[in-house]
């Protein structure tokens, strides 16, 4: 199964409102990170939270990172047309038989309005 | 103008045959990736390289094959094998797999089993 769950799958808002989309993991992880896909393109490297942090800032980006939750958050301020994509969390596992790659959840699509 | 490039974006396989997909960078990335993505769905991973001439099996890895003969290239191979093979195939490099690094993305390339 994935290692991250994400919440929710479809967020539908106005031009200048706030968006917020959450991911859930499953194990221990080095690090979080968050990527954008436009519709039939690859992905875009967003922010990257390691484990020891709780909260980075990217432009209109926050991430939060809650690791005794196991979850993460994604905040887009301001949010624009432009914005309209699919958003992916991937987390890094620590160790193990996933070394060395990436895991990532299902995505939330999220549609900004005019 | 560097970056990962994938070829071709589109393509179309008659059932039965192999097809192998194209993936360069000229990032000087040591690591790269290949991923499967089906529709409304995250990213699972079919094999990864750290190294030239090295190469480990990701999640599902049946029914494919890769080499990496040249730092700059990994190509995919998906062999009749392969049971359901429509889908978005994603190319990605890392500076260095296993140090937690953000990962680039090829624009992808969309596979059809007529």
């Amino acid at each position: 199964s994935q290692q991250g769950e994400e919440d929710p799958q479809a967020l539908s808002i106005q031009e200048g409102e706030n968006a917020t989309m959450n991911c859930s993991y499953k194990t221990s992880i080095n690090n979080l990170q968050w990527y954008r896909q436009n519709s039939g393109r690859g992905l875009v490297h967003l922010i990257l939270i390691r484990s020891n942090e709780r909260e980075k800032h990217s432009g209109r980006l926050r991430v939060t990172l809650d690791t005794s939750k196991k979850s993460s958050s994604l905040l887009i301020t301001a949010s624009r047309a432009a914005d309209t994509a699919s958003y992916f969390c991937a987390s890094w596992n620590a160790g193990g038989t996933s070394y060395g790659k990436l895991t990532f959840g299902q995505g939330t699509i999220l549609t900004v309005h005019p | 103008d560097g970056g990962i490039t994938q070829s071709p974006k589109y393509l179309f396989r008659k059932e039965g045959q192999n097809v192998t997909l194209s993936c360069e960078q000229n990032l000087n990335h040591d690591a790269m990736y290949w991923y499967r993505q089906d529709p409304g769905q995250g990213l699972r991973l079919i094999y990864y390289s750290q190294i030239v001439n090295d190469f480990q099996k990701g999640d599902i890895a049946e029914g494919y094959s890769v080499s990496r003969e040249k730092k700059e290239s990994f190509p995919l191979t998906v062999t009749s094998a392969q049971k359901n093979p429509t889908a978005f195939y994603l190319c990605a490099s890392s500076i260095l797999a296993g140090f937690a690094d953000t990962q680039y993305f090829g624009p992808g390339t969309r596979l059809t089993v007529l």
